[in-house]
C-alpha cells in the first residue's frame, strides 16, 4: 500500500537560512507527488506537484522539490527562508486506485527564528 | 477560476446536536469532492470522497454521513454529534490530475 513519511514532525531555522523538508513515499511506480502548505486556521495551499519529465520541480513562494526515485524521496527546499514561511507543510502521493485519493504525511511543522 | 467555499468558518455544537456543513466549487464541472477532518495536532484523516452526483464512499465508519445533491456540493452530517467530532473541516475538490484544491475549512467545537 502507498504510505508517506514525514520524519522530522518539528523544524526550527533562522530567518534567512535555507530549509529542507524531508519526504519518503511507497509507491509501486512513478508517482504524482505534491507538497502542500497550512498557515495556522486555514486551509491547506498547493505549493508544487510532480508527475513527470524534470525532476526538479519549481513551486510558488520560491520553493522547490526534487524527486529523488532511487531514494523514494521529494524533498522540498527553500534557499532562504522568510518568517512568513513558518506554518505546516504536508507532502502527498496520490492513491493507487483510480479514485484521485490523495495519501498524506503527516506533517512537518516549520518555525522560524528572527 | 475554480474557487472553493465552505460554511460556516466556525461552529460550536452541544453533544448530541445534529450538524450540517456545506461545501461549494465554482468554475468547474463534475469534479472529484472530499472532506477531511484535522484533529488537533494531527494529520489530515479523509471522511469521504465523492466521484459524481449520489456517489459517496467512506473511508473510516463514524456517525458522520456525506451527501452530494448537486454536481458542485457536497455536504457533511451527522444525526448526533460527539464530542469527539470535535476538529477542522477541510472540504477539497480534484482536478483530472488528482490534484486537489482545499477550501478554507470550518472549525467544529462539540461541548
Amino acid at each position: 500500500a502507498q504510505s508517506v513519511t514525514q520524519p522530522d514532525i518539528h523544524i526550527t531555522v533562522s530567518e534567512g537560512a535555507s530549509l529542507e523538508l524531508r519526504c519518503n513515499y511507497s509507491y509501486g511506480a512513478t508517482p504524482y507527488l505534491f507538497w502542500y502548505v497550512q498557515s495556522p486556521g486555514q486551509g491547506l495551499q498547493l505549493l508544487l506537484k510532480y508527475f513527470s519529465g524534470d525532476t526538479l520541480v519549481q513551486g510558488i513562494k520560491g520553493f522547490e522539490a526534487e524527486f529523488k526515485r532511487s531514494q523514494s524521496s521529494f524533498n522540498l527546499r527553500k534557499p532562504s527562508v522568510h518568517w512568513s514561511d513558518a506554518a505546516e507543510y504536508f507532502c502527498a502521493v496520490e492513491d493507487s486506485g483510480n479514485t484521485g485519493k490523495l495519501i498524506f504525511g503527516q506533517g512537518t511543522t516549520l518555525q522560524v527564528k528572527p | 477560476s475554480q474557487t472553493i467555499h465552505q460554511w460556516p468558518a466556525t461552529l460550536v455544537q452541544p453533544v448530541g446536536s445534529p450538524l450540517s456543513l456545506e461545501c461549494t466549487v465554482e468554475g468547474t464541472s463534475n469534479p472529484n469532492l472530499y472532506w477531511y477532518r484535522q484533529a488537533a495536532g494531527r494529520g489530515l484523516q479523509l471522511l469521504f470522497y465523492s466521484v459524481g452526483i449520489g456517489q459517496i464512499s467512506s473511508e473510516v465508519p463514524q456517525n458522520l454521513s456525506a451527501s452530494r445533491p448537486q454536481d458542485r456540493q457536497f455536504i457533511l452530517s451527522s444525526k448526533k454529534l460527539l464530542l469527539s467530532d470535535s476538529g477542522f473541516y477541510l472540504c477539497a475538490w480534484g482536478d483530472s490530475t488528482d490534484t486537489q484544491y482545499f477550501g478554507p475549512g470550518t472549525r467544529l467545537t462539540v461541548l
